[in-house]
């Protein structure tokens, strides 16, 4: 079993619709949880940090997090086709990151 | 603010030479993080440092790669020698504290290749 879990996609969506991007992990340790943008050829640029249950909003971006399930989403509203790009998971334990392989999201206009 | 410098953007070079990537984390960041991403692999960790000091280098590949951090503005990465399978985007990131509290914030990385 990985580390990190997530669908690798790609994830089509329409412009203006949710993309629902979902993520577990294996670490119960896991106390602080990242998501990240990545452009093609740039790096990755954090877009939100979650470290307790329940909801974090953040403009379009909501974080959820249940630690119970080991589970971590990210919803992102009224998407947009610069929201194209991939999105990696990584929850965190003391010092390090440990991120998924991430989810390619396509919008479509 | 200045971000995570990495240095060279590109390099190519052919099979056995040594190759020295180089990192200048963002000033008064305490934690400094080498990273390669394939497509195979993704992200993974290699090494990190804390305050200069190299915490966990259990991500390094093998005795062909070292990590050295001589000051708080600087770090190197070595592979020696080099070899195809070494090809990969190399990023460097630093954070203020550990992870706990705050996120790590990334170069714009090395993309090495090696023939």
């Amino acid at each position: 079993q990985k580390e990190v879990e997530q669908n690798s996609g790609p994830l089509s969506v329409p412009e203006g619709a949710i993309a629902s991007l979902n993520c577990t992990y294996s670490d119960r340790g896991s106390q602080s949880f990242f998501w990240y943008r990545q452009y093609s050829g740039k790096s990755p640029e954090l877009i939100m940090s979650i470290y307790s249950n329940g909801d974090k909003e953040d403009g379009r971006f909501t974080a959820q997090l249940n630690k119970a399930s080991q589970y971590v989403s990210l919803l992102i509203r009224d998407s947009q086709p610069s929201d194209s790009a991939t999105y990696l998971c990584a929850p965190g334990n003391t010092d390090k990151l440990i991120f998924g392989t991430g989810t390619r999201l396509q919008v479509f206009p | 603010d200045a971000g995570v410098i990495q240095s060279p953007r590109h390099e190519v070079t052919e099979m056995g030479q040594e190759v020295t990537l180089r990192c200048k984390p963002i000033s008064g960041h305490d934690y400094l993080f080498w990273y390669r991403q394939t497509m195979m692999r993704g992200l993974e960790l290699l090494i990190y440092f804390n305050n200069n000091v190299p915490i966990d280098d259990s991500g390094m590949p093998e005795d062909r790669f070292s990590a050295k951090m001589p000051n708080a503005s600087f770090s190197t990465l070595k592979i020696q020698p080099s070899e195809p399978r070494d090809s990969a985007v190399y990023f460097c990131a630093s954070s203020p504290t550990g992870v706990s509290g705050q996120p790590q914030h990334f170069g714009d990385g090395t993309r090495l290749s090696i023939l």
